[in-house]
């Protein structure tokens, strides 16, 4: 069963606008949630995370929204650039830091 | 300090020969976990070691694939008599306390094809 959830395979936005990635989960368990971005051929490079007991961590142009009660969690970016183009996973840990991970979304920036 | 590394990057088997994959994690980092990709899918948790501990292998599937992580050296996934549906990106990752205090840093990947 998929307890992480990103519901959008894809999505283009225009170098300099706002990117935000979506994710939901089902198991109320979590209590750790990651962001990583991957690109081709190599290993998943961690972006950011937010505890269970914040609703809003930021790092830069990266912020990571959670809403508990809707077990969902959203990762803005602003503004986006062209290196930014990658798959980006989002992962919740369960309490012995086991991940599990959503499907992925690519993200393109466009010049 | 070196990054988490796997060997080899690349691993062809024919069926029913063995894969061995080693994942050296970051140095001071004593939690090591496996993840496999299948095409087009994210990252799936196979098992989460300590030093010669198997602390959950929850996503290990039940025949030919265990894993180690001895007290002296690498850890190691070994999967015997390969059939096609292993082939996938295996990564490992380590974290140096477990995940909620730290997070976990990302090898390259052992990309195993098997023909």
């Amino acid at each position: 069963d998929q307890q992480v959830k990103q519901n959008s395979p894809s999505l283009s936005v225009q170098e300099g606008r706002i990117s935000i990635l979506n994710c939901d989960y089902t198991n109320s368990m979590f209590d750790y949630f990651l962001w990583y971005k991957k690109y081709p051929a190599e290993g998943p490079t961690f972006l950011i995370s937010i505890s269970s007991i914040k609703d809003k961590n930021e790092d830069g142009r990266f912020t990571v929204f959670l809403n508990k009660s809707a077990k969902h969690l959203s990762l803005h970016i602003v503004p986006s650039q062209p290196g930014d183009s990658a798959v980006y996973f989002c992962a919740a840990a369960d309490s012995w830091g086991k991940l599990q991970f959503g499907a992925g979304t690519q993200v393109v920036v466009t010049p | 300090n070196a990054g988490v590394m796997q060997n080899p990057r690349h691993l062809v088997r024919r069926r029913g020969q063995e894969a061995r994959l080693r994942c050296s994690p970051m140095k001071g980092h004593s939690h090591v976990y496996w993840y496999r990709q299948l095409p087009e899918e994210g990252l799936k948790f196979m098992v989460y070691l300590q030093k010669e501990n198997i602390i959950d292998e929850s996503g290990m599937p039940k025949e030919r694939f265990s894993a180690e992580f001895p007290k002296e050296g690498p850890s190691i996934l070994r999967i015997q008599q390969v059939v096609r549906g292993d082939s996938a990106a295996y990564f490992c990752a380590s974290s140096k306390l477990a995940v909620g205090l730290d997070e976990q840093f990302f090898g390259p990947g052992t990309r195993l094809t098997v023909l």
